[in-house]
């Protein structure tokens, strides 16, 4: 079985540009997450959706934005980019209807580069 | 505000003795936990879960220990092998959806 995959895979991109991150989840799992993981710390929590709704949603500014479409595959936008959102962009599925204790399975990551 | 802290940034271990890798926590809220290993450039990959009802979890050459008054869970590696050697990260389940994750402890069996 495929696990989670994530495209692009590294991404460069200048200051004040808008960058799109995709993600296709687990076949059968229902919720998405994303997480920003920068240098040196531990992933963070940005967003989860589940069955096409926000969940719940970390202490992240405006400029993310995330949607998941019919077919549980998932976008994270960020507008407006500043260096400090260089990090590796992760996203993570799990079946979703255990809520939090569902296990969460994650893809390799989107590596963003902000110059 | 660090409410999961992995204080060790970095373990060596002889292969075949045994890892233990710490997690301290502040959070009372805090009712779920987890385990993640990750390697370079992958994402990272469960391990191992308990509940804050346990005080012990098994799952073959791992185990996860909690001490609840302590704010404290530590996670055990018996016998450590070459291939264990990744950064290792402990979360924290805050309501019902969100992660908390340590900054990670880079563990390498020495062969």
């Amino acid at each position: 079985d495929a696990g989670v995959t994530q495209s692009p895979t590294h991404l460069i991109k200048t200051r004040g540009q808008h960058v799109t991150l995709r993600c296709s989840p687990i076949s059968g799992h229902k919720s998405v997450s994303w997480y920003q993981q920068v240098l040196g710390q531990g992933p963070q929590f940005i967003f989860q959706y589940y069955e096409k709704e926000e969940r719940g949603r970390g202490n992240f500014p405006d400029r993310f934005s995330a949607r998941q479409f019919p077919n549980y595959s998932s976008e994270l936008n960020v507008n407006a980019l500043l260096l400090g959102d260089s990090a590796l962009y992760l996203c993570a599925s799990s079946p979703g209807s255990n809520w939090g204790t569902d296990t969460q399975y994650f893809g390799p990551g989107t590596r963003l580069t902000v110059l | 505000d660090q409410q999961v802290k992995q204080n060790s940034p970095s373990l060596s271990v002889q292969e075949g003795r045994i890892s233990i890798l710490n997690c301290d926590y502040t959070n009372s809220m805090f009712d779920y936990f987890l385990w993640y290993k990750k390697y370079p450039a992958e994402g990272p990959t469960f391990l191992i879960s308990i509940s804050s009802i346990k005080d012990k979890n098994e799952d073959g050459r791992f185990t996860v220990f909690l001490n609840k008054s302590a704010k404290h869970l530590s996670l055990h590696i018996v016998p450590s092998q070459p291939g264990d050697s990744a950064v290792y990260f402990c979360a924290a389940l805050l309501g019902t959806y969100k992660y908390i994750f340590g900054t990670g402890t880079r563990l390498k069996v020495l062969a």
